[in-house]
């Protein structure tokens, strides 16, 4: 475990399904992300929440919505996806101000749910 | 954050050193460099990190180059369990522009 918790490890849906994906810290981070990797991809950077405020929206596509409801839970909201949208979502945490004490801006990742888009 | 440049893939023999390059020519002086892994199919762990005094802990040691424009990781006694994808990326420590950017890593296959 890494501090970082996200729920379901794996989730099927239709085109036409409506699903959300939950990310869940407890290690006093102030900033929240969500990547996509897909096979043999890099991972992508999807969205930045930084005290609760979005500060990054890397052109995702507006079927996937994000929302951070307070700075220990994030969520991604997903509709009408694509079978390409089949992907590990990654989701990960900092604490940006800490890390300029230590240097150290590091990143803490959860295990990633696995979507698969039918 | 400047762009990194790591071999795709390397091998190493179980119970060896296994030295991973990263090449970081366009650093600029305020970033470090930190690395992280990532077994199959989960989410990348951080390793370690850098300004530019070579560091070490529990699971590596990282060297950077008196000009900074390289560094190497080394995993000093190679298991099977460190296969895994590496990856190196610089940026600044703290505060400001934030956004970490993953590269394609070094894949790390470490045989018997």
């Amino acid at each position: 475990e890494t501090g970082v918790t996200q729920t379901p490890r794996h989730l099927v849906m239709g085109m036409t399904n409506k699903k959300s994906l939950k990310c869940e810290q407890h290690l006093g981070h102030n900033a929240m992300y969500w990547y996509k990797q897909s096979a043999k991809k890099p991972l992508e950077l999807m969205f930045v929440y930084s005290l609760e405020e979005r500060v990054e929206n890397n052109s995702v596509p507006s079927r996937f919505s994000p929302e951070c409801p307070n700075s220990s839970h994030l969520f991604l909201h997903l509709h009408t996806l694509q079978p390409e949208d089949s992907a590990l979502y990654l989701c990960a945490s900092s604490h940006p101000t800490q890390g300029a004490l230590s240097g150290a801006n590091v990143l803490t990742f959860g295990a990633g749910s696995r979507l698969t888009v039918l | 954050d400047a762009k990194t440049t790591q071999p795709p893939s390397m091998d190493c023999a179980e119970g060896r050193a296994a030295n991973l390059p990263c090449n970081h020519s366009t650093i600029s002086g305020n970033e470090y460099v930190y690395w992280y892994r990532q077994i199959h199919s989960q989410g990348p762990q951080y390793i370690i990190h850098g300004l530019k005094n070579n560091e070490t802990n529990e699971m590596a040691s990282l060297i950077i180059t008196e000009d900074r424009k390289s560094s190497t990781l080394i995993l000093p006694h190679a298991t099977l369990r460190d296969t895994a994808v590496y990856y190196c990326i610089v940026r600044v420590g703290a505060g400001g522009s934030y956004i970490p950017t993953f590269g394609r890593g070094t894949s790390l296959i470490v045989h018997p």
